[in-house]
């Protein structure tokens, strides 16, 4: 069965404290991998798209990377407006663009 | 441009109504879709369309119609709501090449009495 796990589930970090967040994936075959940030209230914000494998995107201070296994998405140096819920989603072989979502990592950046 | 528009942002509905969750975009997008989100859930995909007039089932199409009459719109009914289907409802689009990004809507907060 395809899934897709996110870790933790909860993260708090002190501003300027770097940390990943983990999306780890058993597929039967990857097209893309999604990261959203979603604020309270609101609806999934579309962050990066990965293909393959060593594939790497960065925006401001948030890095996603790929691997077969998992993905991560890096952020440095924190803001307290980074805190938001980091959603992972996959897109699989035969799959058109039906997305199958992790339960998402919530992370609260304090000053 | 708007994006993706979702109508109403709130909604209580008493055990046995129906009614019909709006949903437009503007971006010319192909695909369409309807999730839904529930605590320590994923979100999970309802219905989906690859253009008008074509709609298919998800992982959780009980109890949901779905329609696809042009290019912009995607409705989703609910024809007889039941205390399970409360839960928060996104609307997504995207273009029909395989493994785009979707696009979401604001949600609609749906609580079924």
């Amino acid at each position: 069965e395809d899934q897709v796990t996110q870790s933790p589930e909860a993260l708090r970090l002190q501003e300027g404290e770097s940390s990943s967040l983990n999306c780890s994936y058993t597929v039967s075959g990857l097209r893309g991998l999604f990261w959203y940030r979603q604020d309270p209230g609101k609806g999934p914000e579309f962050l990066f798209t990965l293909y393959s494998a060593g594939e790497e995107k960065e925006k401001e201070r948030l890095k996603a990377t790929l691997t077969k296994k998992e993905s991560f998405l890096h952020i440095t140096a924190p803001k307290p407006e980074d805190s938001a819920t980091y959603l992972c989603a996959v897109a699989l072989t035969g799959g058109g663009n039906k997305l199958t979502f992790g339960t998402g990592t919530q992370l609260k950046v304090e000053l | 441009n708007a994006g993706v528009t979702q109508t109403p942002k709130f909604q209580v509905l008493k055990t046995g109504q129906s009614m019909t969750l709006q949903c437009a975009q503007d971006m010319n997008h192909e695909y369409m879709s309807w999730y839904r989100q529930d605590p320590g859930m994923g979100l999970r995909l309802i219905h989906y369309s690859v253009g008008a007039g074509i709609t298919d089932q998800g992982e959780v199409p009980n109890g949901y119609n779905v329609s696809r009459s042009t290019t912009e719109d995607f409705p989703l009914r609910l024809l007889s709501a039941a205390p399970s289907q409360t839960s928060v409802y996104f609307c997504a689009s995207s273009y029909s090449a395989s493994a785009k990004p979707a696009f979401f809507g604001q949600g609609t907060r749906l609580t079924v009495v």
